[in-house]
């Protein structure tokens, strides 16, 4: 089966801009996850979707991060504006309830904010 | 809320060493506990997991017991290769797989 798609894989921009990140999931999974990883720190997670409703969104700073996954299968991430401090890798991940949570990440969109 | 703490890296051994790491969590009630890795220029996969206390959940020669009674999920390996070089990061969560939590993480360097 095809793995958890994202793109783009890399992205460079300039503080104060807007950038969107986009996630395909696993055929079938109802859940999806947004992640933060930080150089050198653990993913931290942003939002937490089931089909196209929000389980937990308590860690997206609301201000100028939002995320939507409408039809409850690929999902996008934006930031508007990003600061320097945005400047991570993205994580998207997914899983089916029957998998004892065992999640699917995708290979990652790093960003850089200059 | 719910935390993982991760002993500090990075762990340096030589080849065929046995590997110890540590980590401990802090959550209400019974999360499912999680072991991943990321090897160098690829994505996080899983490495094991366990769901319930008393659990061992094992793989490719490493293990992990879930002790509720110290709240650890410890990785232990007993003959390291090169090729487990890698950031392991411990993990829990929620049932229905709510509020993912993660580690630090720790870098393992093998030598041979």
């Amino acid at each position: 089966e095809a793995g958890v798609a994202q793109s783009p894989r890399y992205k460079i921009i300039e503080k104060r801009q807007s950038v969107a990140f986009w996630c395909n999931p696993i055929s079938g999974h109802a859940t999806l996850y947004w992640y933060q990883q930080i150089l050198g720190q653990g993913p931290k997670l942003l939002i937490q979707f089931q089909n196209n409703g929000v389980v937990d969104d308590s860690q997206l700073p609301k201000d100028r991060f939002s995320a939507e996954r409408l039809k409850g299968v690929d999902s996008t991430l934006k930031i508007q504006p990003a600061k320097l401090e945005d400047s991570a890798v993205y994580l998207c991940a997914s899983f089916s309830s029957g998998s004892a949570y065992e999640q699917y990440f995708g290979p990652g969109t790093r960003l850089t904010v200059t | 809320g719910d935390s993982v703490t991760q002993m500090e890296g990075p762990v340096t051994l030589s080849e065929e060493a046995f590997l110890t790491i540590n980590c401990t969590y802090t959550a209400t009630g019974y999360p499912s506990l999680f072991w991943y890795v990321q090897y160098p220029g690829e994505g996080l996969q899983l490495l094991l997991k366990a769901t319930k206390a008393d659990d061992k959940g094992s793989n490719k020669g490493f293990e992990a017991t879930y002790r509720k009674e110290t709240t650890s999920f410890h990785l232990e390996k007993g003959s390291v290769q090169v090729s487990d070089s890698a950031v392991y990061f411990c993990a829990l969560t929620r049932p229905r797989g709510q509020n993912f939590v993660f580690g630090p993480g720790t870098r393992l360097s093998v030598l041979p």
